[in-house]
C-alpha cells in the first residue's frame, strides 16, 4: 500500500526562524510529490516536484526532491504569523489510474 | 469568482437519513475528486471521474455513490449515515487526470452525523 510519512506532526516556532518540513514516501509508479498549505478551509497548492535535486521556490518558501533516497523537504525562511497552517505533502503515482496519497500533515504554529 | 465550490458548507443530521453533497468546477477541467478527511486532518482520496466516467473508486463502502451529470460537476450521495461518516468532505479538480496536474480544492463540506 502507498504511504506517505510526514514529520514532525506539529512543530511551534517564533516569527523569524526557520523551519524544515519532511515528508517521506513510499509509493508504486511515483510521478510527483506535492505540497499543500491548508490553513481553515480547502488544500491550497505550493508546488510540484517531479525531478531530483531541482529545488522550487517561491518568496519565503522553497522545495527540493531526492527521488533515490524517497523523499523531500520544505522550508519556510522568516516565518511570519500567517504562515500557521497544516502544511500537506502527497505522491502521485500508482498503478493504472494514478492518484495522490496524502501524508498525515505537519501542524506549524508561528508565535509573534 | 469561485473556482470549485461545494454545497452545503455544513451538513448536520441523524444517523440513518440519505443525504448528498453538491460539486462544480468553473475551470474547464476534465478531471474531478472527492477526498474524505477525518479528524485527525488525514485526507484521502475516494472517488475520481475524468469527464464523467469513474476512473478511480478506493475502498468505500457502497452506501457512497458519486454521480458526474456532466465534467463540471460531481456530486456525492450517502445512504444510511454512520456516525463514522462524520468528516470535512473536499471535492477537487484538475486539468486532466494523471498526477502531473495540480488539484484544485473546494472548501469543503463539514458533515456532522448524530
Amino acid at each position: 500500500e502507498d504511504k506517505v510519512v510526514q514529520s514532525p506532526l506539529s512543530l511551534v516556532v517564533h516569527e523569524g526562524d526557520t523551519v524544515t518540513l519532511n515528508c517521506s514516501y513510499e509509493v508504486t509508479n511515483f510521478r510527483s510529490l506535492l505540497w499543500y498549505k491548508q490553513e481553515k478551509k480547502a488544500p491550497t497548492f505550493l508546488f510540484m516536484l517531479t525531478s531530483s535535486g531541482i529545488e522550487k521556490k517561491s518568496g519565503r518558501l522553497s522545495s527540493i526532491l531526492d527521488k533515490k533516497e524517497l523523499f523531500s523537504i520544505l522550508n519556510i525562511t522568516a516565518t511570519q504569523t500567517g504562515d500557521s497552517a497544516i502544511y500537506l505533502c502527497a505522491v502521485g503515482g500508482g498503478g493504472s489510474n494514478y492518484k495522490l496519497t496524502f501524508g498525515k500533515g505537519t501542524l506549524l504554529t508561528v508565535n509573534p | 469568482d469561485t473556482a470549485v465550490s461545494q454545497t452545503p458548507k455544513y451538513l448536520v443530521t441523524q444517523m440513518g437519513n440519505d443525504k448528498s453533497i453538491k460539486c462544480e468546477q468553473n475551470l474547464g477541467h476534465d478531471t474531478m475528486y472527492w477526498y474524505k478527511q477525518d479528524s485527525k486532518k488525514f485526507l484521502k482520496i475516494m472517488f475520481s471521474y475524468n469527464n464523467k466516467e469513474l476512473i478511480i473508486n478506493e475502498t468505500v463502502p457502497n452506501r457512497f455513490s458519486p454521480k458526474s451529470p456532466d465534467k463540471a460537476h460531481l456530486n456525492l450521495h450517502i445512504n444510511s449515515l454512520e456516525l463514522g461518516d462524520s468528516a470535512v468532505y473536499f471535492c477537487a479538480s484538475s486539468q486532466v487526470a494523471g498526477v502531473y496536474n495540480e488539484q484544485f480544492f473546494g472548501p469543503g463540506t463539514r458533515l456532522t452525523v448524530l
